[in-house]
C-alpha cells in the first residue's frame, strides 16, 4: 500500500526557516517524480515544486513564488522526501502536502497519490 | 504559464442529479488534464487523468471528456459522497496549475 506521511510543520516567524518531510512507503521511491503543492486556508490548491526521479538525475523545478527560498530534496536510502523553507513570508500560510507524480508518458505525469498534509503558519 | 479556469465556482445539486463542471485552458495542453476531489480537511484525491481516463477504484458515475481549450468533469447522477470540492489540474508544463475549484453545494 503506497503511504505518504508528512511532517515538520509548525508556527514560524515571518523570516525564518523550516523543513517538512514526507517519509514515503510501498513503492520504489526512486521510480518516482516527487512534488510539494500547498493550500492556504480556505483557498485553492498552488503547486510548489518537483524532484524528478533517479533516471532523471533527480533534478528540481519551482513555482515562481518560492524560487531561490525554497529547495526540493530527497533521501533514496531512508524513502524521504523534504521541503527546505528559508525567509518565510505570511503568505506561505499554508497546509503542505506531498504527492507522488505517476510517471508513464502514456498516461502522463499526474499525481496520483497524495499525503494527509502538514501545516505551516508564519506568523509573529 | 497555463490559466485554469473553472466553472461554475459553486454549484448547488441534489442527489440523483447530473451535473457538468468544465475546465478551460489559456493554452494547448492536450490531454494533460486530470481531475481531482478533495473534502474538508482531507487531502486531494484523483479521479480522472489523461482528460478522461478514470482512476481505478473511482466509480463509474463520474467521467471526463474534452481535449482543449474545454474539458468537462460529469456526475452521472450524485450521490451523498460528492458533495465536495473538485479541480482540474494540467501536467503538459511548468508551471503545473489548478483551476481555482468548484464547490459542488446540497441543493
Amino acid at each position: 500500500e503506497v503511504q505518504l506521511v508528512e511532517s515538520g510543520g509548525g508556527l514560524v516567524q515571518p523570516g525564518g526557516s523550516l523543513r517538512l518531510s514526507c517519509a514515503a512507503s510501498g513503492f520504489t521511491f526512486s521510480d518516482h517524480y516527487m512534488d510539494w503543492v500547498r493550500q492556504a486556508p480556505g483557498k485553492g490548491l498552488e503547486w510548489v515544486g518537483r524532484t524528478r526521479n533517479k533516471a532523471n538525475s533527480y533534478t528540481t523545478e519551482y513555482a515562481a513564488s518560492v524560487k531561490g527560498r525554497f529547495t526540493i530534496s530527497r533521501d533514496e536510502s531512508k524513502n524521504s522526501l523534504y521541503l527546505h523553507m528559508n525567509s518565510l513570508k505570511t503568505e506561505d500560510t499554508a497546509v503542505y502536502y506531498c504527492a507522488r507524480v505517476n510517471v508513464n508518458v502514456l498516461t502522463g505525469y499526474h499525481f496520483d497519490y497524495w499525503g494527509q498534509g502538514t501545516l505551516v503558519t508564519a506568523s509573529s | 504559464d497555463i490559466q485554469m479556469t473553472q466553472s461554475p465556482s459553486t454549484l448547488s445539486a441534489s442527489v440523483g442529479d447530473r451535473v457538468t463542471i468544465t475546465c478551460r485552458t489559456s493554452q494547448s495542453i492536450s490531454s494533460n488534464l486530470a481531475w481531482y476531489q478533495q473534502k474538508p480537511g482531507k487531502a486531494p484525491k484523483l479521479l480522472i487523468y489523461k482528460a478522461s481516463s478514470l482512476e481505478s477504484g473511482v466509480p463509474s458515475r463520474f467521467s471526463g471528456s474534452g481535449s482543449g481549450p474545454e474539458f468537462t468533469l460529469t456526475i452521472s447522477s450524485l450521490q451523498p459522497d460528492d458533495f465536495a470540492t473538485y479541480y482540474c489540474q494540467q501536467y503538459k508544463s511548468y508551471p503545473i496549475t489548478f483551476g481555482q475549484g468548484t464547490r459542488l453545494e446540497i441543493e
